[in-house]
């Protein structure tokens, strides 16, 4: 079974603050992929980044990283120097690499950054 | 261009009645998924198509029923709407079957009173 856990329901952050999204997924397939999307108060679903599970390098995209690590299953979110533009909900997903598979989603994280 | 579009964004209508959301992709994608985001914000996947062929049903009640007339469309038809039919529907897409990248369309707000 895969699972995706996103513990944290709600986050409040001031801006200029460091903040970090956590998930961690449950999968007994060892090729997989890790994905995050962003759903701002507009609603659509952004694309953020896709990581497979053969890559644990963390990656970084001006102030948004990720930090891969399968010895914990996390694949965690963090923004650095928050702005009042990342108010949003982040969902992590899963999928495997199989065909006929379709992205399982956390229940979501929603960040509030405040002025 | 939009890349995935759907239309209606916004529908309310009363229980018991049939409606249908359109979607259509631009991008020459082989698959495309239909999507439920209930009032808690869970996203969970209904259908899914390649090429015009279902491949993913996800234990979703027979009142709803995917057509892809071809590749670049998946329509969603519900009939006898119930409350609990009241959700934002996004449709998807992706290059082929497989871990790719899913292009989300703006979503479709089903309001049933």
């Amino acid at each position: 079974a895969q699972k995706v856990t996103q513990a944290q329901t709600e986050i409040s952050v001031v801006e200029k603050e460091d903040v970090t999204l956590d998930c961690v997924y449950e999968t007994r397939d060892t090729t997989y992929y890790l994905f995050w999307y962003k759903q701002p108060p507009s609603g659509e679903l952004v694309f953020l980044i896709r990581r497979n599970s053969f890559d644990e390098q963390n990656e970084i995209s001006g102030r948004y990283s990720w930090n891969f690590q399968k010895s914990t299953s996390s694949f965690n979110f963090t923004i650095t120097a928050s702005q009042v533009v990342d108010s949003a909900v982040y969902f992590c997903a899963l999928i495997h690499n199989q065909a006929g598979t379709a992205l399982i989603f956390g229940k979501g994280t929603t960040l509030s950054v405040s002025s | 261009d939009t890349a995935v579009s759907q239309t209606p964004k916004y529908l309310v209508t009363q229980m018991g009645n049939d409606k249908s959301i359109k979607c259509e992709q631009n991008l020459g994608h082989d698959t495309m998924y239909w999507y439920k985001q209930d009032s808690k914000k869970f996203l969970k996947i209904m259908f899914s198509y390649n090429n015009k062929e279902l491949i993913i049903n996800e234990t979703v009640p027979n009142r709803f029923s995917p057509k892809s007339p071809d590749k670049a469309h998946l329509n969603l038809h519900i009939n006898s709407l119930e409350l609990g039919d009241s959700a934002v529907y996004f449709c998807a897409s992706s290059l082929s079957l497989g871990p790719g990248e899913l292009f989300f369309g703006e979503g479709s707000r089903l309001t049933v009173l």
